[in-house]
């Protein structure tokens, strides 16, 4: 199985500063052919199902804030707020869909300095 | 609109069985591969398995804490998904998303829950 490891396990961020959640695997998810990473991050807000924020490693999903971005190749992923916001505040996982099982990194929670 | 909705969550005891369902609305429900992930209370995210479309032969596949235990189907002239959950254990108590699956999983229904205690 595919280990997904996310760093740090919480931040507080003062508002309207940086936010940056690293995720590395245990074996590359890019898929040479087609040269896409097959890595996803999701934000999960309190009692709520977690949402798709990025695909293919860099791909926002339609209507999530440009101030999310997602970065990275092979084995080592970064997902930035570049100013955080107060509705940001969450767990972000970052998923590998390169093979199954799916695997999810442990969470990282970001809270408000 | 896309809309998962699942239901079926109950509180049993170890070794009981559960089904859950999960209705789709809002897409094309028989050309999706359909995912069901879990949270434990307090944890993070954990896929259980899923389903591909009958074009891509419907077969499944599952984690290795659930294979052979839990059994996900499809019934596409109703526009459901099911997971069969047999043998339940004590550490299969969670909430119980199922999601699209085009890779990644770009929709989540609201989850039901499931708790195994004796």
């Amino acid at each position: 199985d595919i280990v997904m490891t996310q760093s740090p396990d919480s931040l507080a961020v003062s508002l309207g500063e940086r936010a940056t959640i690293n995720c590395k695997s245990s074996q590359s998810v890019l898929y040479t052919s087609n040269n896409k990473d097959y890595l996803a991050w999701y934000q999960q807000k309190p009692g709520q199902p977690p949402k798709l924020l990025i695909h293919w490693a860099s791909t926002r999903e339609s209507g999530v804030p440009d101030r999310f971005s997602g970065s990275g190749s092979g084995t080592d992923f970064t997902l930035t707020i570049s100013s955080l916001q107060a509705e940001d505040v969450a767990v972000y996982y970052c998923q590998q869909y390169y093979t199954t099982p799916r695997t999810f990194g442990q969470g990282t929670k970001v809270e408000i300095k | 609109e896309v809309q998962l909705v699942e239901s079926g969550g109950a509180l049993l005891q170890p070794g009981g069985s559960l089904r859950l369902s999960c209705a789709a609305s809002g897409f094309t429900f028989s050309n999706a591969w359909m995912n069901w992930v879990r949270q434990a209370p307090g944890k993070g995210l954990e896929w259980v398995g899923r389903i591909r479309s009958k074009t891509h032969g419907g077969t499944t596949d599952y984690a290795a804490p659930v294979k052979g235990r839990f059994t996900i189907s499809r019934d596409d002239s109703q526009n459901m998904l099911y997971l069969q959950m047999n043998s339940l254990k004590t550490e299969d108590t969670a909430v119980y998303y199922c999601t699209t699956e085009d890779g990644s999983s770009a929709f989540w229904g609201q989850g039901t829950l499931v708790t195994v205690s004796s």
